[in-house]
């Protein structure tokens, strides 16, 4: 087990609905990435928050956000959700940005009718 | 344009055999490259990790092997288990300045081990 962990496990929601996915990262680790799965495919990078603040983005429009709290542990909120976000959505930390190993939740797994 | 990806979707062997699972890169300024193990139902799972520095790197029965001059990764799982069916990811992980520390994984290839 990493030390990461993620909730809810899974989540229903509809077509329009917003959605909010937490996460906490392992003990001394300040940077937390998100990422998106599709099924059969490998995750897509959506963004990574330092300190509190959003380091980096993926190719993810403006309804994807998140944030990233005094102890480290991060949201991720998706806005008008779409059929396509059905997804597992990753949460993975790191003790820092630079070139450092990225250790994964067991993510959750979200489903959009 | 940039990318990472697996020239096979689906490796069967025999258990007791060893594994060899292949990446391909197409960015040559990537410093730093990861395998994961994914599981059904589970997040991935760091397996070894090679820096852009080296060209080979050992853990237990898994080595990596990084060929800089043709962008070519490999994973060899030596005596390859029935616990170590799962897809197999190869990941690049390279400072972005536009996305922090970004991993771009490839789609995966899927380990199946025959008892």
């Amino acid at each position: 087990e990493t030390g990461v962990t993620q909730s809810p496990t899974h989540l229903i929601k509809t077509r329009g609905q917003q959605v909010t996915l937490r996460c906490s990262s392992q003990s001394g680790h300040n940077t937390v990435s998100w990422y998106q799965q599709a099924l059969g495919q490998g995750p897509q990078f959506i963004f990574q928050y330092y300190r509190e603040e959003e380091n980096g983005r993926g190719n993810f429009p403006p309804r994807f956000s998140g944030l990233q709290f005094p102890n480290y542990s991060s949201e991720l909120n998706v806005n008008a959700l779409e059929l396509d976000d059905s997804a597992l959505y990753l949460c993975a930390s790191s003790p820092g940005t630079s070139l450092e190993t990225q250790y994964f939740g067991p993510g959750t797994r979200l489903l959009v009718l | 344009g940039e990318s990472v990806g697996l020239h096979l979707p689906t490796l069967s062997v025999q258990e007791g055999d060893n594994s060899i699972i292949n990446c391909a890169y197409s960015n040559s300024a990537s410093d730093y490259f990861i395998w994961y193990k994914q599981e059904s139902g589970k997040g991935p799972q760091f397996i070894i990790d090679i820096r852009s520095n080296m060209d080979k790197r050992q853990g237990q029965r898994v080595t990596v092997l990084l060929n800089k001059t043709v962008k070519h990764l490999s994973l060899q799982i030596a005596a390859t288990q029935p616990g170590d069916s799962a897809v197999y990811f190869c990941a690049e992980n390279r400072v972005n300045n536009n996305a922090g520390n970004m991993l771009t994984f490839g789609g995966g290839t899927r380990l199946m081990v025959k008892p």
